[in-house]
């Protein structure tokens, strides 16, 4: 079984430029969390979806948007880049809920210059 | 929100060494794992584990849910075990109960 697929894998981008991420969680999986990892703030959460509604948001700003489709593939939209953007974006999957195992992608390393 | 402390934050071991990596965690929860970050960033899943004992190999992990902590132990390591060991969290149904919150992890540095 495929694992979680997160595209593109490095990107980089300019201060003011946007940038959409994706991510196509395991087979069968139904919910989707995105977490942002720098070195100062560590692993934090983004936001999770489930049925292309957003189950909960964690506490960035709006610039930070995302949008789950009907095959459970997700986007995560990041407007008007900021120098303090630059991290590694990390999906995961899992078949519900945040109570059972979350499986991670690769990740998609973002630097903004 | 709930608060994940891990311990220690840095260890230096000699191949072959045994090590134990703590995990204290704030609050009840409904999910625990254990995942292995290496250094080109891929986070593997090692243990799913909020409650008991398992082992996959050399690795094994204990979460005792009453007193909110988990054990990651490694037996034998290896040079490949290098990397950042994070624990991670959620709460039970509430707010907080679709995210994981993990802690500020172990960096793990094995030498031959």
């Amino acid at each position: 079984k495929a694992g979680v697929t997160q595209t593109p894998r490095y990107l980089i981008k300019t201060r003011g430029q946007q940038v959409t991420l994706s991510c196509s969680p395991i087979s069968g999986h139904r919910s989707v969390s995105w977490y942002q990892q720098t070195p100062g703030q560590g692993l934090q959460f983004l936001f999770e979806y489930f049925s292309e509604t957003q189950r909960n948001k964690g506490n960035f700003p709006g610039r930070f948007s995302g949008r789950q489709f009907s095959n459970s593939r997700s986007e995560m939209n990041v407007s008007t880049l900021e120098l303090g953007d630059s991290a590694l974006y990390l999906c995961a999957s899992s078949l519900l809920s945040g109570s059972q195992p979350q499986h991670f992608g690769d990740g998609t390393r973002l630097s903004i210059l | 929100g709930i608060q994940v402390e891990q311990s220690p934050p840095d260890l230096i071991l000699q191949e072959g060494a045994n090590s134990t990596l703590r995990c204290n965690f704030s609050d009840s929860v409904n999910n625990l794992q254990w995942f292995h970050q290496n250094p080109w960033g891929q986070l593997i899943n090692l243990f799913y584990i909020p409650s008991g004992t398992k082992q996959n190999g050399r690795l094994s992990a204990t979460t005792v849910a009453t007193e909110r902590y988990s054990l990651l132990y490694i037996s034998s390591s290896q040079t490949t075990d290098s990397g950042v060991y994070f624990c991670a969290v959620s709460t039970h149904p509430g707010a907080g109960s679709y995210q994981l919150t993990f802690g500020k992890g172990t960096k793990l540095s094995v030498i031959p």
